[in-house]
């Protein structure tokens, strides 16, 4: 079955060191997207890509990155992490018709020390 | 600007209870797609419903139903005769136009008591 995985799915690192969250998925998806939930903000946009070579900022974008070089993968890295940036990283990806649907990963919880 | 707001932080309910989870929206799009999520104490993002700004019938499956009302800008999602294993967080999300981008609520926590 075609699916949407992440890893790892916990981490704890330090302050300052440059953390790297996979995402994969399956389903030949074009569209992929970061979010990060935190306690009354719900889901937050991080960064977007709508195909191979192309990558979007979204509403928290600062001090993050990411790359697209295949349809399957879209790494987030964290340059240089801060305590802030403690969340969970939810990964997902959609097709390109109208009637898709975002279909979600099992999310990274990351701790900043 | 696009915005999905949901003014229930927390519900909590007895189990048969039927339930009401609100949500109103934001848009300028004319075409628009509203959407609910249940997140269960597990931690993933279940997809629960998709619907286009174009149709305003209500969905019912199962003992879940979803007004969606244009005029007053709500996507509302009843529970009826609730159930323990109904706790979770609940997201209604708006995607607009041709961004295929979601923005999210910040969650309604049900918690259904036995």
């Amino acid at each position: 079955d075609a699916e949407i995985t992440q890893s790892p799915r916990h981490k704890i690192t330090e302050t300052g060191r440059q953390v790297t969250l996979a995402c994969h998925q399956t389903w030949n998806h074009n569209n992929m997207f970061w979010y990060r939930q935190d306690l009354g903000h719900g889901l937050r946009l991080i960064h977007y890509s709508y195909g191979v070579q192309d990558t979007n900022k979204g509403e928290v974008s600062d001090g993050y990155s990411v790359s697209r070089s295949n349809t399957e993968d879209l790494p987030l890295t964290l340059e240089s992490a801060a305590s802030s940036q403690t969340s969970v990283y939810f990964c997902a990806s959609r097709g390109s018709g109208s009637t898709d649907t975002q279909y979600f990963g099992p999310g990274t919880r990351l701790t900043v020390l | 600007a696009q915005k999905v707001t949901q003014a229930q932080t927390e519900i909590s309910v007895v189990e048969k209870e039927d339930v009401t989870l609100d949500c109103v929206y934001e848009t300028r799009d004319t075409t628009y797609y509203l959407f609910w999520y249940k997140q269960p104490p597990s931690g993933e993002l279940v997809f629960l419903i998709r619907r286009n700004s174009f149709d305003e019938q209500n969905e019912i499956s199962g003992r879940y139903s979803w007004n969606f009302q244009k005029s007053t800008s709500s996507f509302n999602f009843t529970i009826t005769a609730s159930q323990v294993v109904d706790s979770a967080v609940y997201f209604c999300a708006l995607e607009g136009g041709a961004t295929n981008k979601l923005i999210f609520g910040t969650g309604t926590l049900l918690a259904v008591q036995p």
